[in-house]
């Protein structure tokens, strides 16, 4: 079974923190993905990586920043948190260049930003 | 504009009945796949069911299946004999085959089952 595993499954931090999201998966997939999920939104693209040390920005990069150093591992840093902030956060992983495989999930980190 | 459409935000359905969550696309690609996720309150993403645009045949997986009308760009989901434990969100998403390192998801029903 895949497995995506995200480092913390609640976290509270204070405006102006720099903020760590840590995900790792154990399926040799190239791709790596971080959302965000709010009420009525859906699923929103932060940022993907398809490669060590690639990334591309997705539709919301702003106040955002990833790092990709090893293939198993995708960072999502928040440099300077702030309250709009405070949502749900999702890390995905999936082969590249595969339109039939799913991306697969890890279990979210619910951020919050007082 | 919105790649997929999710035109319920909540749903209710009786035990043991059937119930469709509906879910529109737009796309321009011929090689497209569709998926649906389920996300029970606790928070992890399940993945359900696929659709591959090519595809001939309505996907099926267990209580679980995809009413898939390609002229109408619909792709919407069945659950047969609704339990208790299918009380969750529902999300519905697109791969595309010009830009298939991404996925596109819809705003997601709410569906609860009532005993």
């Amino acid at each position: 079974d895949v497995k995506v595993t995200q480092s913390s499954r609640y976290l509270v931090k204070r405006t102006g923190e720099k903020v760590f999201l840590e995900c790792v998966q154990d399926m040799d997939h190239e791709n790596m993905f971080w959302y965000r999920q709010d009420p009525g939104l859906g699923l929103r693209l932060i940022y993907f990586s398809y490669d060590v040390k690639m990334k591309e920005k997705g539709d919301i990069p702003e106040g955002y920043s990833v790092s990709r150093e090893k293939k198993e591992r995708f960072s999502l840093i928040l440099e300077s948190a702030s309250t709009n902030q405070t949502s749900m956060y999702l890390c995905a992983s999936s082969f590249m260049d595969r339109v039939r495989q799913p991306q697969h999930f890890g279990d979210g980190t619910r951020l919050s930003i007082l | 504009a919105q790649k997929i459409t999710q035109t319920q935000p909540g749903m209710f359905v009786q035990e043991k009945e059937a119930v469709t969550l509906d879910c529109t696309y737009d796309t321009s690609d011929q090689s497209y796949g569709l998926f649906w996720y389920k996300q029970p309150s606790s928070g992890e993403m399940i993945f359900l069911i696929y659709q591959g645009s090519y595809d001939e045949q309505n996907a099926t997986e267990g209580r679980y299946s995809l009413n898939f009308q390609k002229a109408r760009k619909s792709a919407n989901l069945v659950i047969s004999a609704s339990q208790l434990g299918d009380s969750a969100m529902y999300f519905c998403a697109m791969r595309e085959g010009s830009n298939n390192n991404d996925m596109r998801f819809g705003a997601g029903t709410r569906l609860t089952v009532k005993p």
